[in-house]
């Protein structure tokens, strides 16, 4: 699979590959976390969500990390399909608003 | 069900024009939220309502933006005399309740250009 330590702008995988996408956020008080994903001409569509006192979460074929330790937030993506290409964001909350980190473009390649 | 949705689309006004931007958040959704999304980069907040009242417009770049919801469902943002620099596609987003960090479902946005 593909990952990435640092946060990077574009991303590019094969199909069937796992993809890597990394966050730092800023705040250490923020206490839960959204990745979303935004295609071309769209809002941001949800995919999962972190509360701070979670470590780990799971969806479908998606997996949330979050390290309190280094304001670190990661989203894992199995077997990526070619209808995963957008852009992805992180977004913490403190308070009622989101900040949203820099977008990461994923690119898939069949 | 439905989602969020904001008419119109896609907006065009000359420099010095109003404009009016509608957001119907999901239905029964207390909290609903303006951004504003610059051309490749991430939403930035405006405001927030709880029902009808504004409780955060920290986030409005001037006294030209002016955001409302008078009933507690729909919301608009309008701004006045609007300028080039406003040009960026304005996003509502909705969350089901106010108590605790809540997801927020976002529209498709209205992209605004400013001529």
């Amino acid at each position: 699979g593909e990952s990435v330590g640092l946060h990077l702008p574009t991303l590019s995988v094969q199909e069937g590959d796992n993809s890597i996408i990394n966050c730092a956020y800023s705040n250490s008080a923020s206490d839960y976390f959204i990745w979303y994903k935004q295609e071309s001409g769209k809002g941001p569509q949800f995919i999962i969500d972190i509360r701070s006192n979670m470590d780990k979460r799971q969806g479908q074929r998606v997996t949330v990390l979050l390290n309190k330790t280094v304001k670190h937030l990661s989203l894992q993506i199995a077997a990526t399909q070619p209808g995963d290409s957008a852009v992805y964001f992180c977004a913490e909350m403190t308070g009622t608003a989101l900040i949203f980190g820099k977008g990461t473009t994923l690119s898939v390649s069949s | 069900g439905a989602g969020v949705s904001q008419s119109p689309r896609y907006k065009v006004a000359k420099r010095g024009q109003d404009v009016a931007l509608r957001c119907d958040p999901i239905s029964g959704h207390v909290s609903l939220f303006w951004y504003q999304q610059a051309l490749g980069q991430g939403p930035e907040f405006l405001t927030y309502f709880q029902n009808e009242a504004q409780l955060d417009k920290s986030g409005l770049p001037s006294d030209r933006f002016f955001a409302e919801r008078p009933e507690g469902s729909v919301s608009t943002l309008k701004i006045q005399r609007t300028q080039q620099e406003d040009s960026a596609v304005y996003l509502c987003a909705s969350s089901i309740g106010t108590s605790g960090p809540l997801a927020q479902y976002f529209g498709p946005g209205t992209r605004l250009l400013v001529l």
